[in-house]
């Protein structure tokens, strides 16, 4: 069985320019999350998805929107790009829709994006 | 609010020595869950044990084993015989009610096994 699969896996991207990041998840689940990880720091959550609609949104500007489709892709966009953006990008699925203390969640290998 | 603290930022080991990854932690949850990752060069997060707050034994997954000090809020992974496939960073992370159910995570430690 695939994983939970991103694309695309690099990108350099010029300050000012829209991104769009794509995220499939596990067959079967139906929850997508993303969080961004800057170089030498853990990540932070940005966004959970679960059933096309939006359970969870970090502490991120309005720059950043995802949404979720009916086969439980998903879609990270982020505009008007700055250099602090740069970092991976993580998405990772899981089978609840509401999460409890033991949900595992399952990453995928990410999304490095470089603003220049 | 929820937060991990990883106070190593690098450690190197000896392969086949065991090793142990510092993690502390702080909620006013009384139900939480904590959970170590690796994360290999590739960027992939790999999950690797799981604790509750409220299991009585401290959780294992085969060469991995998790020291759970409840009162001290201290959740330490412990990997015994270590191997070279063994470097990569190492994530604490947790969650619970305080976070919205969502994963808070530590600064990390890289670990670097030596032949």
């Amino acid at each position: 069985d695939a994983g939970v699969t991103q694309s695309p896996t690099h990108l350099i991207k010029t300050r000012g320019q829209q991104v769009t990041l794509r995220c499939s998840p596990i067959s079967g689940h139906k929850s997508v999350s993303w969080y961004q990880q800057v170089l030498g720091q853990g990540p932070q959550f940005i966004f959970q998805y679960y059933e096309k609609e939006e359970r969870g949104r970090g502490n991120f500007p309005d720059r950043f929107s995802a949404r979720q489709f009916p086969n439980y892709s998903s879609e990270l966009n982020v505009n008007a790009l700055l250099l602090g953006d740069s970092a991976l990008y993580l998405c990772a699925s899981s089978l609840a829709g509401v999460e409890g203390t033991n949900t595992e969640a399952f990453f995928g290998q990410g999304t490095r994006l470089t603003v220049v | 609010a929820q937060k991990i603290t990883q106070t190593q930022p690098g450690m190197f080991v000896q392969e086949k020595e065991a090793v142990t990854l510092d993690c502390t932690y702080d909620t006013s949850d009384p139900s939480y869950g904590l959970f170590w990752y690796k994360q290999p060069s590739s960027g992939e997060m790999i999950f690797l044990i799981y604790q509750g707050s409220y299991d009585q034994q401290n959780a294992t997954e085969g060469r991995y084993s998790l020291n759970f000090q409840k009162a001290r809020k201290s959740a330490n992974l412990v990997i015994s015989a270590s191997q070279l496939g063994d470097s990569a960073m190492y994530f604490c992370a947790m969650r619970g009610e305080d976070s919205n159910y969502q994963l808070i995570w530590g600064a990390g430690t890289k670990l670097i096994i030596k032949p």
